[in-house]
């Protein structure tokens, strides 16, 4: 069973800390991005990795960082965690299709509080 | 260029009815058009999927129209169930891409 598996289903953090979320993928996938969710917005991306040490910007990229030093695991770091970064966060891996595009798929989410 | 436009953003149904949520895109290299399933406090997850060689794809219950020339796609929840309430994701993506493209999502909740 394929899976993307994400450190922490809840995490409550104070404002100013800094705060790691780590991702594993088993299915020796080359793409992996951070998404985060809030209602009514859909899913947002963060950041997103092609490739080992590859990192690239995604639409809401301010306030975060990522890593990735091997290629089954991508973290995301939030330098200084603040209030209006209490969301829920998905993690998500994906193949680069050589035939046609592919299936993401997702861990089960980290909803982060920052209080 | 990049977006997959969704609509409605929400929606009601009763029991048994027929759901209909719609996608539209603009950019012709995309070749895989996916729809998510999301229920609360968990991750999006494949429901089905169509690649443009086809018009339409079914699933038991669960069916994606696809039209190439106008560049948008469906998908139709037949005998839709209180249980089928969740949060729909239309997708886009393309050889050798990295990114997939989400729509905004359709909150869906039927009525028993």
């Amino acid at each position: 069973d394929v899976k993307v598996t994400q450190s922490s289903r809840y995490l409550v953090k104070r404002t100013g800390e800094k705060v790691f979320l780590e991702c594993v993928q088993d299915m020796d996938h080359e793409n992996m991005f951070w998404y985060r969710q809030d209602p009514g917005l859909g899913l947002r991306l963060i950041y997103f990795s092609y490739d080992v040490k590859m990192k690239e910007k995604g639409d809401i990229p301010e306030g975060y960082s990522v890593s990735r030093e091997k290629k089954e695991r991508f973290s995301l770091i939030l330098e200084s965690a603040s209030t209006n970064q209490t969301s829920m966060y998905l993690c998500a891996s994906s193949s680069q299709g050589k035939s046609g595009g592919t299936e993401a798929f997702f861990g089960q989410g980290t909803r982060l509080t920052v209080v | 260029q990049q977006q997959v436009k969704q609509s409605p953003q929400s929606l009601i149904v009763q029991k048994g009815g027929i759901s209909i949520i719609n996608c539209a895109y603009e950019n012709t290299a995309f070749d895989y058009f996916p729809w998510y399933q999301q229920f609360p406090g968990k991750g999006p997850a494949l429901l089905i999927a169509i690649r443009p060689d086809v018009s339409e794809k079914k699933e038991g219950r669960f069916t994606i129209s696809f039209n190439k020339s106008a560049k948008q796609f469906s998908l139709h929840i037949m005998d839709s169930q209180p249980g089928d309430s969740a949060t729909y994701f239309c997708a886009a993506s393309m050889t050798g891409g990295f990114k997939t493209i989400f729509g905004a999502g359709t909150r869906l909740f039927v009525k028993a």
